[in-house]
């Protein structure tokens, strides 16, 4: 079963910092992975879908690396923003069966302060 | 206005009883899929339902039913044998059921309180 870790589990920092956020996964046969961002008591919002066969997308100041072979992908942030702030989620997608399962990982909260 | 909306945003329930959790969209989704998220856990896969009139167990589908009568609707009924309802229940919908091709939009979630 694939198991889906994000470090770390909660980053403050202030506004204008440049983020990383890691997340790795334990079984490497993924069809595709996303970022998603969740606000507290909200549903979730797809932020980028990068592909197995991709290495990476960019939407705006957000850029999503893949590396499928090691079970890892990084959302970077740039110039952060206090909009910023939100729960980040790395989903990858199993291409096992015809369902093609999601797993979720407990997520990184973000706190951007002014 | 494209979307999926859940209703009620909140729900409190007593012990014992059903309740039903809505769930509409008109994106035109084949695929409909119900969630489960408690706090500090990542979301659970209760129920799938690829066309209509047909779905499929997720992980934890006991204590839950489902119908898919409309495309655009699938209803979650919390049943007075689930022994620990009380968590925030999120629908999704995708194009069809290869998620690993489609991204999955979410609606805004219902918080479910058992009293």
């Amino acid at each position: 079963k694939q198991e889906v870790t994000q470090i770390p589990a909660a980053l403050s920092v202030p506004e204008g910092e440049n983020l990383v956020l890691n997340c790795s996964f334990t079984d490497s046969a993924i069809y595709n992975l996303q970022w998603f961002r969740q606000d507290p008591g909200k549903g979730l919002t797809s932020l980028l879908l990068i592909q197995s066969s991709q290495r990476e997308q960019t939407s705006g100041r957000l850029n999503a690396s893949l590396d499928k072979s090691s079970g890892r992908s990084t959302l970077y942030i740039a110039a952060s923003q206090p909009g910023d702030s939100a729960t980040y989620l790395c989903v990858p997608a199993d291409r096992g069966s015809t369902l093609g399962r999601l797993y979720f990982g407990r997520g990184t909260q973000l706190t951007v302060w002014p | 206005d494209g979307g999926i909306t859940q209703s009620p945003k909140h729900l409190f329930r007593k012990e014992g009883q059903n309740v039903t959790l809505s769930c509409e969209q008109n994106l035109n989704h084949d695929a409909m899929y119900w969630y489960r998220q408690d706090p500090g856990q990542g979301l659970r896969l209760i129920y799938y339902s690829q066309i209509v009139n047909d779905f499929q167990k997720g992980d934890i589908a006991e204590g839950y039913s489902v119908s898919r009568e409309k495309k655009e609707s699938f209803p979650l009924t919390v049943t007075s044998a689930q022994k620990n309802p009380t968590a925030f229940y999120l629908c999704a919908s995708s194009r069809g059921l290869a998620q690993y091709t489609d991204t999955q939009y979410f609606g805004p979630g219902t918080r479910l309180t058992v009293l």
